[in-house]
């Protein structure tokens, strides 16, 4: 059964950089992407970014100009930084490992998209 | 502000049937999956795709969609399942992703 262990510093200064990493444990990391998400305290997920096994990147516009993912291969393993941070940035990091499949019907393709494996998330937080 | 829509919150008594809806124009073209969160929780896959279940979620829990709106049925509502639901789906370019603003499932 595949496992995420995720980890990394939980209490910055404004301005600095987070950085989080992901460990796929029991199972495949190459044919899956990799994803992060975030929670504020009291507040709704947000999407921040995924990554495939090969490096390629997707992040949400929102955070894109401070957002860098990264995998390693030889660990199984995915990161995220996010530079600049502030206290708007203070939240629950979730890492999550994302299904995707497609269904023919009516002579449509359609798509779907489902995060069903989750890291036990990190606390963050940004204060001076 | 997220591109797709949730009720705030919603109430069942033991038993009863809840329906939970996601509206987003993206949802014409891309199943929602459904997360469900209890406190202090992380995130928890309960339907994705047409209709599907992952292992070790129960089948009370179903899902459907029709035009720009998708659903998730709780046929038997249980006091476990007292929690708040997020839908997910892909935003309206098709490029990203986004989940809804989340909906405050109350048993009572």
């Amino acid at each position: 059964q595949v496992q995420l262990q995720q980890w990394g510093a939980g209490l910055l200064k404004p301005s600095e950089t987070l950085s989080l990493t992901c460990a796929v444990h029991g199972g495949s990391f190459s044919g899956y992407y990799w994803s992060w998400i975030r929670q504020p305290p009291g507040e709704g997920l947000e999407w921040i970014g995924e990554s495939d096994h090969s490096g390629n990147t997707n992040y949400n516009p929102s955070l894109k100009s401070r957002v860098t993912m990264s995998v390693d291969t030889s660990k199984n393993q995915f990161s995220l930084k996010l530079s600049s941070v502030t206290a708007a940035d203070t939240a629950l990091y979730y890492c999550a490992r994302v299904l995707r499949g497609r269904r023919y019907s009516s002579g449509n393709y359609y798509y779907f998209y489902a995060m069903d494996v989750w890291g036990q998330g990190t606390t963050v937080t940004v204060s001076s | 502000s997220s591109e797709l829509t949730q009720d705030p919150a919603v109430s069942v008594a033991l038993g009863q049937t809840v329906r939970i809806t996601c509206q987003g124009g993206s949802l014409r073209r891309y199943y929602a999956s459904w997360y469900q969160q209890k406190p202090g929780q992380a995130p928890l896959l309960v339907i994705y795709g047409k209709n599907n279940r992952p292992s070790g979620i129960p089948d009370r829990f179903s899902g459907s969609s029709s035009g720009n709106t998708a659903s998730l049925t709780v046929t038997g509502a249980q006091a476990e399942d007292e929690a708040d639901y997020y839908c997910h789906s892909r935003d309206s370019s098709g490029n990203h992703y986004v989940f809804g603003t989340g909906t405050k499932v109350s048993v009572l």
